[in-house]
């Protein structure tokens, strides 16, 4: 069961540059979603969507955008990378739209803006 | 609004003697809460759930954690640590008006052999 799977897993970005991180799940899940984690401050959503051709935004969303063409794959785009965006990125997943339900998580994506 | 504070940043026990890992939360309804556990380099991993049905929730790898309404808590626990224990633990809420979920800022927990 590879259940959520983020790629690349660390990335060095030149400031201004543009990326996106991959995020697939296998589980049928609705809802995915992005977060970001920094220290000392837990995770903080940035975009989620509960299924494809559905998003919003989260908390902390300005600086990325998303799309969900299909179920299995949610990627997250960094428009024009700053040192702020620096940061261990999670992408999760859970069954249905129920806030209340667990959630599955990818190992991450750390990335480092120069 | 739900809110998580996690009462402790870092905890340190020695190996075989009991865990303790503070959670309180505010919100004016019965909610649902999370533990979860993020070992190095990994992603986070559920440890257990609050639903109501219960107040004392059975986990896996021997964790439980009580929910008390009058303290607002909902401490997570283990009778005797292992060395594999050791990683960071969130409480989490979830966050029902905007499909969010609320983010405790993390338990550090050591184990000393």
């Amino acid at each position: 069961n590879a259940g959520v799977t983020q790629t690349p897993k660390f990335q060095v970005l030149k400031t201004g540059q543009s990326m996106t991180l991959q995020c697939a799940q296998d589980m049928n899940h609705e809802y995915m979603s992005w977060y970001r984690q920094d220290p000392g401050m837990g995770l903080r959503l940035i975009h989620y969507s509960v299924g494809a051709g559905i998003t919003d935004q989260g908390e902390v969303p300005n600086g990325y955008n998303v799309s969900r063409s299909t179920t299995e794959d949610f990627p997250l785009r960094l428009l024009s990378a700053a040192p702020s965006q620096t940061s261990v990125y999670f992408c999760a997943s859970r069954q249905g739209r129920y806030v209340a339900q667990p959630q599955h998580f990818g190992d991450g994506t750390r990335l480092s803006i120069l | 609004a739900q809110s998580v504070t996690q009462l402790d940043s870092h905890v340190s026990v020695s190996e075989g003697t009991p865990v303790l890992l503070r959670c309180n939360y505010s919100s004016s309804y019965s909610p649902s809460l999370f533990w979860y556990v993020q070992h190095p380099n990994k992603g986070l991993q559920l440890l257990l759930k609050y639903t109501s049905a219960a107040t004392l929730v059975k986990g896996i790898n021997g964790f439980e954690a009580e929910f008390k309404k009058s303290e607002t808590s909902f401490h997570l626990t283990k009778p005797s640590a292992h060395m594999s224990d050791a990683a960071e633990y969130f409480c989490v809420a979830p966050l029902y008006n905007n499909n969010d979920m609320r983010f405790g800022a993390g338990t550090r927990l050591t184990v000393k052999p």
